[in-house]
C-alpha cells in the first residue's frame, strides 16, 4: 500500500493562476480531507468528503474547490491563487471501520503564491 | 464549536529527562482525542488516540497520554526523552463519529538538548 499520496511536493504560482493539488489513497477509505498548515496556527480543515460524490466545507473553504468522483481521489483546486494561500497542504483519509476514525496523512504539498 | 489549546509553543528538555506536553480541549460531548508528531518537512504521524475506556492510553515510541474529563485535558508524556523525539507535536479533537473533521491545536515545538 502506498497510503496517501500527494502531488506535487512543491509548487510556485503567480497571483491569479489556477492549479490542482492531487491526492490519492489506496486504502479504500470513505473519508478524505484537505488541511492547510500555517506557522503558529496548526492545521485547519479546508474541505472534506464522506464518500464519492459528497463534499462539504470545513473551517477555511474560501478560494478552494473540491470534487470526489471516485473513492480514491480527492483533488483540491485553487481557481485564482492569492498570496494568502501560501501554505503547506495536507490530504488525509480515514475510515470508521479502521481504527475508529484514525486519519492517515499524506506527505504534503508546499505551495508558494507570489 | 470544538477547540484545542496547546499552551506551550516551545519546550526544551535534556535528553533522558521526562516530558509532558499539555493539551486542553473544548467539546460538548465525549471527544475523540489524538496526538500527532511531525518531523521537519514531513507529514503527520499518529502517536496515540483516545476514544473511550481506560483514560491512560499507550502509544508508539514510548509515549502515553492521560484523558482527564474534569480538567478537559489530554496531556502527552514520556518518561525519558531521546534526541530523535525533537519534532512538533499536535493535539487534535474529533467530533464523535466524524473522524474526518479534526480540530488541531497550534502545536508544541520540542527541542532536545544533548
Amino acid at each position: 500500500n502506498a497510503g496517501v499520496t500527494q502531488t506535487p511536493k512543491f509548487q510556485v504560482l503567480k497571483t491569479g493562476q489556477s492549479m490542482t493539488l492531487q491526492c490519492a489513497q489506496d486504502m479504500n477509505h470513505e473519508y478524505m480531507s484537505w488541511y492547510r498548515q500555517d506557522p503558529g496556527m496548526g492545521l485547519r480543515l479546508i474541505h472534506y468528503s464522506v464518500g464519492a460524490g459528497i463534499t462539504d466545507q470545513g473551517e477555511v473553504p474560501n478560494g478552494y474547490n473540491v470534487s470526489r468522483s471516485t473513492t480514491e481521489d480527492f483533488p483540491l483546486r485553487l481557481l485564482s491563487a492569492a498570496p494568502s494561500q501560501t501554505s503547506v497542504y495536507f490530504c488525509a483519509s480515514s475510515s470508521p471501520a479502521a481504527g475508529r476514525d484514525e486519519q492517515f496523512f499524506g506527505p504534503g504539498t508546499r505551495l508558494t503564491v507570489l | 464549536a470544538q477547540s484545542v489549546t496547546q499552551p506551550d509553543i516551545h519546550i526544551t528538555v535534556s535528553e533522558g529527562a521526562s516530558l509532558e506536553l499539555r493539551c486542553n480541549y473544548s467539546y460538548g460531548a465525549t471527544p475523540y482525542l489524538f496526538w500527532y508528531v511531525q518531523s521537519p518537512g514531513q507529514g503527520l504521524q499518529l502517536l496515540l488516540k483516545y476514544f473511550s475506556g481506560d483514560t491512560l492510553v499507550q502509544g508508539i515510541k514510548g509515549f502515553e497520554a492521560e484523558f482527564k474529563r474534569s480538567q478537559s485535558s489530554f496531556n502527552l508524556r514520556k518518561p525519558s526523552v531521546h534526541w530523535s523525539d525533537a519534532a512538533e507535536y499536535f493535539c487534535a479533537v474529533g467530533a464523535t463519529g466524524g473522524g474526518n473533521k479534526l480540530t488541531f491545536g497550534t502545536g508544541t515545538q520540542l527541542k532536545v538538548e544533548l
